[in-house]
């Protein structure tokens, strides 16, 4: 069974940089066969795809966010990270980490709550 | 403003069939694309719900079935049941500068 676990600060403050990283667990970062991907939902808002990072290290964003997003992966320790810099009051949101393919997003973190605010 | 467009809410008795409509263009649902559907219970992460456009996980009731017809699809669930209240969620593909995935905006369903 694929576990996914995102960490990272719950607290950020306005036009510095969020930093998460996502653990997997039960599967692996290195199989061609996925996309690792950030999915974030501001609090009482709907879903909004962030990127993905393939094991490669072949990235893809959403345009609305990718001159503030760097996704990266560490094959060494199963993981990927998300870095969003600039941050403001508008970027508070449960971010989420999640294995993605054409089939779609079949495992999900639990999502972890980003609160930009000084 | 989402890619795709659902309506904000539902509702239907226990035991009813409703369905959830998901709106697209010709960049997107139009092309070609495969269309999702998630379930997100309150508190909770999305969960997939029907993938590659009428597809069901393991272990989703055949109660939740998905079609997709042109530049827009439909979840519908029959045999409504108090836990099938959530919001639903469609995802697809895009072509254009909005970006290689998109997600409609979502949908409240109550079970009255």
């Amino acid at each position: 069974q694929v576990q996914l676990q995102e960490s990272g600060p719950g607290l950020v403050k306005p036009s510095e940089t969020l930093s998460l990283t996502c653990t997997v667990s039960g599967g692996s970062v290195s199989s061609g066969s996925y996309y690792w991907s950030w999915i974030r939902q501001p609090p009482g808002k709907g879903l909004e795809w962030i990127g993905y990072i393939y094991y490669s290290g072949s990235t893809n964003y959403n345009p609305s966010l990718k001159s503030r997003v760097t996704i990266s992966v560490d094959t060494s320790k199963n993981q990927f990270s998300l870095k969003l810099s600039s941050v403001t009051a508008a970027d508070t949101a449960v971010y989420y980490c999640a294995r993605d393919s054409l089939t779609g997003v079949d495992y999900w973190g639990q999502g972890t709550l980003v609160t930009v605010s000084s | 403003q989402s890619v795709l467009t659902q309506p904000p809410s539902v509702s239907g008795a226990p035991g009813q069939r409703v369905t959830i409509s998901c709106t697209g263009s010709s960049s997107n649902i139009g092309a070609g694309y495969d269309v999702h559907w998630y379930q997100q219970l309150p508190g909770t992460a999305p969960k997939l719900l029907i993938y590659g456009n009428s597809n069901r996980p393991s272990g989703v009731p055949d109660r939740f079935s998905g079609s997709k017809s042109g530049t827009s699809a439909s979840l519908a669930i029959t045999g409504l049941q108090a836990e099938d209240e959530a919001d639903y969620y469609c995802q697809s593909y895009d072509s254009s500068l909005s970006g290689p995935r998109v997600f409609g905006g979502g949908t409240k369903l109550t079970v009255l």
